[in-house]
């Protein structure tokens, strides 16, 4: 079955303490991006990736770091949380920029 | 600032209705665009995808598109309480940055 896994689905945790969602995806996608989604201000795009190695910022970057070592994992990485990092997030793949973006479950994240 | 704009709704419907959702877009270069449906609690998944100006019709869901009034609409024909959800207008601004509206909830009554 064609799908996208993010882990974990849920995490409450406390301000500075670093943390690691991950992202799997096996559709073999060249393209994955990172999105938090807040209340009133819908899909926000973090960062996205156009193939192994390369990476770029999108609209709201600022306090999170990503990696794409292999094809199908683009972990995001929280290194120093803080409360506004409080958010529902998104990871998403897609055979192309101009292609559906199929989206993970989602991981409810809470910094105390 | 590349926008993407959507009424918030709550848009409210009769069962057997159309229903109509709108989208505004700032970036006169924006190429590709997508309304997809996130119901309460689950992840967003793609209903239409539209490049070129004019319509696009799936079963009782059509897009419309009008690049030089840079505006896309989503109709529902004969909606139904499933089509209750949110929908969210996509829009692809060149490259591989995608924005999103901050959706439109519509509820369908029975």
């Amino acid at each position: 079955e064609a799908q996208v896994t993010q882990n974990p689905r849920y995490l409450i945790t406390v301000t500075g303490k670093k943390l690691t969602v991950t992202c799997s995806q096996n559709m073999n996608h060249e393209y994955m991006s990172w999105y938090r989604q807040d209340p009133g201000l819908g899909l926000r795009q973090i960062y996205y990736s156009m193939n192994v190695e390369v990476t770029d910022k999108g609209d709201v970057p600022e306090g999170y770091k990503v990696s794409r070592k292999e094809k199908r994992n683009f972990p995001l990485i929280l290194e120093s949380p803080s409360p506004n990092q409080t958010s529902l997030y998104f990871c998403a793949s897609t055979a192309g920029p101009y292609n559906e973006q199929f989206f993970g479950p989602g991981t409810r994240l809470t910094v105390l | 600032q590349k926008e993407v704009e959507q009424n918030s709704g709550p848009l409210s419907v009769p069962e057997g209705a159309i229903a109509s959702l709108n989208c505004t877009y700032s970036d006169r270069v924006s190429q590709s665009f997508f309304w997809y449906r996130q119901y309460s609690g689950k992840s967003p998944e793609l209903i239409m995808s539209i490049y070129s100006n004019g319509d696009k019709e799936d079963g009782r869901f059509t897009a419309q598109l009008n690049k030089a009034s840079q505006y896309v609409s989503l109709l529902i024909r004969d909606s139904q309480p499933s089509d209750s959800a949110t929908y969210l207008c996509a829009v692809n601004t060149g490259g591989f940055k995608t924005i999103f509206g901050a959706g439109t909830r519509l509820f369908v009554k029975a």
